[in-house]
């Protein structure tokens, strides 16, 4: 069964260096998700990505984060100047059609020092 | 305001114990509920929607919209059901279906 797959598993990174989160969703999928989830606390939505563009994104996704699909197969996160608060698990998410299920990858912890 | 509550972060049974996960939702709408499963070391991965009302590994959930709740049940918890369990609402219609996750509850069967 196909799979989204997130690279690295494990990014540590200094704070204010750049990071770049990496994810293959599943390859007839249209609609794409970046989630994140900080130790302890809720499951959050960042951003939602489909026909090439932003359709959604939260508050914590401010003009430090930034994702893209370059081509036509990657989907990443960048964080430009991460910050201490930024450590968490990122995860990402695809799905073909809006009202099915969405598939998810193992995630990206991601550690700022 | 849109929100899902899992009240309880642990919950602990016996093996073939009756297992009841609560979730409630605040929404004046109708949303679209999800159970998402989390076992040790691997990815979320969809459990139930209350749309395809089918029965997964033995866990049912219903959409009660009066008490706003879509509580996951199962009548005879196994050890291989420990896990984190997710509550996930989509409460926005249209193609940005974003998820709002509850706090989970992880749930230990013990032998």
């Amino acid at each position: 069964e196909p799979e989204v797959t997130q690279t690295p598993s494990h990014q540590v990174t200094q704070m204010g260096q750049e990071v770049i989160l990496r994810c293959v969703p599943i390859s007839n999928h249209l609609y794409f998700y970046w989630y994140r989830q900080i130790l302890g606390q809720k499951v959050e939505f960042l951003v939602s990505f489909y026909n090439n563009e932003i359709s959604e994104k939260s508050e914590i996704f401010d003009d430090q984060f930034s994702v893209e699909r370059p081509d036509g197969s990657n989907f990443t996160l960048k964080i430009r100047s991460t910050k201490l608060e930024d450590s968490a698990m990122y995860f990402c998410a695809s799905v073909r059609d809006s009202n099915q299920p969405q598939h998810f990858g193992d995630g990206t912890r991601l550690s700022i020092l | 305001a849109q929100r899902v509550t899992q009240p309880e972060k642990l919950l602990s049974v016996f093996k073939g114990a009756p297992v009841e996960l609560k979730c409630n939702y605040s929404y004046s709408g109708s949303p679209e509920l999800f159970w998402y499963v989390q076992y040790s070391r691997q990815r979320l991965q969809l459990l139930l929607r209350h749309i395809s009302r089918e029965s997964i590994k033995g866990f049912t959930a219903d959409l009660n919209k009066g008490e706003t709740s879509f509580h996951l049940k199962k009548p005879f918890a196994q050890e291989e059901d420990s896990a984190m369990y997710y509550c996930a609402p989509i409460f926005n219609a249209g193609n940005n279906r974003k998820l709002i996750w509850g706090l989970g509850t992880s749930l230990a069967v013990n032998p």
